[in-house]
């Protein structure tokens, strides 16, 4: 079956440390996206891609970087320097810039 | 900049009832729309969308939506709710990505809905 997969679901992460978060898709979408979020503040844009060796920062992408060395990975790293990274994170894709974005099952992080 | 308001927090309805879900938008183009479903603790499930065409959208699971550009709105409705319709819905503005822009979409703060037997 053809999706989006995010692993781990959950990820727990002491203060100061990196971790970096899957996404696959077999969809053969050529953009892929990554969204945080939060109770009550909807879907927040961190990083897209668009095409392979190619990323762009969204709206909220300090503390964080990713690669997309190939076209159905888009790892998201959360680094020390996010200073409140607990949260539920989204990945998508699309076929195109245009097309509709479809939604992986999330990774919740905690921060202890 | 495009923006979704989406006015209710929290809706409350009895199984049975009918729903409408609002959502307003601001854009300064003809705006792409998205209804999308979340239930707790999973992603997002994409219920409809509208693009262009007939303002009247219908989408999965019984639900449709009407495009009114004069109101900037874009409201979900379901004539009969089902208890397995309880779970977070987001409405959604994308815009043109043509030219050197991209399909980014601006979603609204979510409308959690409870549905009472």
């Amino acid at each position: 079956d053809g999706g989006i997969t995010q692993s781990p679901k959950y990820l727990f992460r002491k203060e100061g440390q990196n971790v970096t978060l899957s996404c696959e898709q077999n969809l053969n979408h050529d953009a892929m996206y990554w969204y945080r979020q939060d109770p009550g503040q909807g879907l927040r844009l961190i990083y897209y891609s668009q095409i392979v060796n190619d990323f762009q920062k969204g709206d909220i992408a300090e503390g964080y970087s990713v690669s997309r060395e190939k076209k159905e990975s888009f790892p998201l790293t959360v680094t020390s320097a996010q200073k409140n990274p607990t949260a539920f994170y989204l990945c998508a894709s699309s076929m195109s810039r245009t097309d509709t974005q479809y939604f992986g099952p999330g990774t919740r992080l905690t921060v202890l | 900049a495009q923006s979704v308001t989406q006015p209710d927090i929290h809706i409350t309805v009895s199984e049975g009832a009918s729903l409408e879900l609002r959502c307003n938008y601001s854009y300064g183009a003809t705006p792409y729309l998205f209804w999308y479903v979340q239930s707790p603790g999973q992603g997002l499930q994409l219920l409809l969308k509208y693009f262009s065409g007939d303002t009247l959208v219908q989408g999965i699971k019984g639900f449709e939506a009407e495009f009114k550009r004069s109101q900037s709105s874009f409201n979900l409705r379901k004539p009969s709710v089902h208890w397995s319709d309880a779970a977070e819905y987001f409405c959604a503005v994308g815009r043109n990505a043509g030219g050197t822009s991209y399909g980014k979409l601006t979603f609204g703060q979510g409308t959690i809905l409870t549905v009472h037997p």
